[in-house]
């Protein structure tokens, strides 16, 4: 079974550009997590999907969006690129029916560096 | 305070030791936990989840849930040097709606 797979792995961007991540989750996982991982902050959540709808979302300003396809593949958007933003974006996937009671699995992530 | 507590370490040990790996959390309303390792430069490895309290045992890990303590713990038997990494602990429950939380990581190494 494939795992969780983020595209691209690394991305190098001038400040004020905007960004698009990709994420398809497991095969059956209807629940796409979305993360930001830096050195100082730890794992932070950005926002979750299910069955394309958001259902919750973290304290991140509103340059940061998603969206979920009916295939459950995800994409999350930074417009306005700030130095800031360098980060390892990490995407999770799980069956989501309850949101809450289920194993999440990661992809590799999306490493995005802002110069 | 943080929602969730872990000593980022690094913590050193010789293979073979028994490696014991804690978290600390105040929402008494989380009831599912997650353990992860994460190498260098790599997305996190689903290790261990547990819902609720008790303990689970998967080869060479053990993952135990005090929910009255509000500390959770994971043990790596016969420590080996591949398993030289950051581990996570995570959590949610009903009032999380639908995000993990995470410690801070611990960084461990398994001296050959």
């Amino acid at each position: 079974k494939a795992g969780v797979t983020q595209t691209p792995r690394y991305l190098i961007k001038t400040r004020g550009q905007q960004v698009t991540l990709s994420c398809s989750p497991i095969s059956g996982h209807r629940s796409v997590s979305w993360y930001q991982q830096t050195p100082g902050q730890g794992l932070q959540f950005l926002f979750e999907y299910f069955s394309e709808t958001q259902r919750n979302k973290g304290n991140f300003p509103g340059r940061f969006s998603g969206r979920q396809f009916s295939n459950s593949r995800s994409e999350m958007n930074v417009s306005t690129l700030e130095l800031g933003d360098s980060a390892l974006y990490l995407c999770a996937s799980s069956l989501g029916e309850t949101g809450w009671a289920t194993e999440a699995f990661f992809g590799q992530g999306t490493r995005l560096t802002v110069v | 305070q943080k929602e969730v507590e872990q000593d980022p370490g690094p913590l050193s040990v010789p293979e073979g030791a028994i490696v014991s790996l804690n978290c600390t959390y105040s929402n008494s309303a989380f009831q599912y936990f997650m353990w992860y390792r994460q190498y260098s430069r790599k997305g996190p490895e689903l290790l261990m989840y547990t819902y609720s309290s008790g303990n689970k045992e998967d080869g060479r890990f053990t993952a135990q849930v005090d929910k009255s303590s509000k500390y959770i713990s994971l043990f790596i038997r016969d420590s080996q040097p591949s398993d030289s990494a950051t581990y996570l602990c995570a959590m949610g429950g009903m009032d999380s709606s639908y995000k993990l939380i995470f410690g801070s990581g611990t960084r461990l190494l398994v001296r050959p």
